[in-house]
């Protein structure tokens, strides 16, 4: 199993620019999230979804849109990017709604001028 | 609303001294899972443990060790004779029976060991 994984490592976008960060798990997980991380916030969390067809916002969805058209995957969209998008993005996938072990992928480093 | 905080921002130890992370979590749920997470400078997250809200005994892994109290809501996290290897960024997080796999972390605390 590859586990999660996500694309690209490292991006630069200038504002107004919109693009795709990508997240696959090949482990059948239903439930995946979007969190970013900055400086001396931790991690908060952007988007969810407990299955295929359903999404559903966290703390800071604004500026961003997600899909889940299959398990496997879940991209996050930037629409319009903003210097204030800049941070690491990292996609989690869990086994059930038991809150058992988040799997995170290895982050995308966005940087946006 | 839950909230999990980690007071401590930064910690420097010498090697082999034994260092306590510090988390209190705030949360209405009475069913709740709690969750350390290390980063280490290489960026990617490791999951350290999970506990359920009925579970208050402590855990032991080798040199790591957690400690949960409910009557603080603290879920406290040991280092016993640490490495420079444990030199990371730690994670508390909290994620509630009906919050569907989402997690409330903490500010992390950064643990610097030195030789």
């Amino acid at each position: 199993n590859a586990g999660v994984t996500q694309t690209p490592k490292f991006q630069v976008l200038k504002t107004g620019q919109s693009m795709t960060l990508q997240c696959a798990q090949d482990m059948n997980h239903e439930y995946m999230s979007w969190y970013r991380q900055d400086p001396g916030m931790g991690l908060r969390l952007i988007h969810y979804s407990v299955g295929a067809g359903i999404t559903d916002q966290g703390e800071v969805p604004n500026g961003y849109n997600v899909s889940r058209s299959t398990t496997e995957d879940f991209p996050l969209r930037l629409l319009s990017a903003a210097p204030s998008q800049t941070s690491v993005y990292f996609c989690a996938s869990s086994l059930s709604l038991d809150s058992y072990e988040q799997y995170f992928g290895p982050g995308t480093r966005l940087t946006v001028t | 609303a839950q909230k999990v905080t980690q007071a401590q921002t930064e910690i420097s130890v010498v090697e082999k001294e034994d260092v306590t992370l510090d988390c209190v979590y705030e949360t209405r749920d009475t069913t709740y899972y709690l969750f350390w997470y290390k980063q280490p400078p290489s960026g990617e997250l490791v999951f350290l443990i999970r506990r359920n809200s009925f579970d208050e005994q402590n855990e032991i892994s080798g040199r790591y060790s957690w400690n949960f109290q409910k009557s603080t809501s603290s879920f406290n996290f040991t280092i016993t004779a640490s490495q420079v290897v444990d030199s990371a960024v730690y994670f508390c997080a909290l994620s509630e029976a009906s919050g569907y796999s989402t997690l409330t972390f903490g500010k992390g605390t950064m643990l610097l060991v030195s030789p």
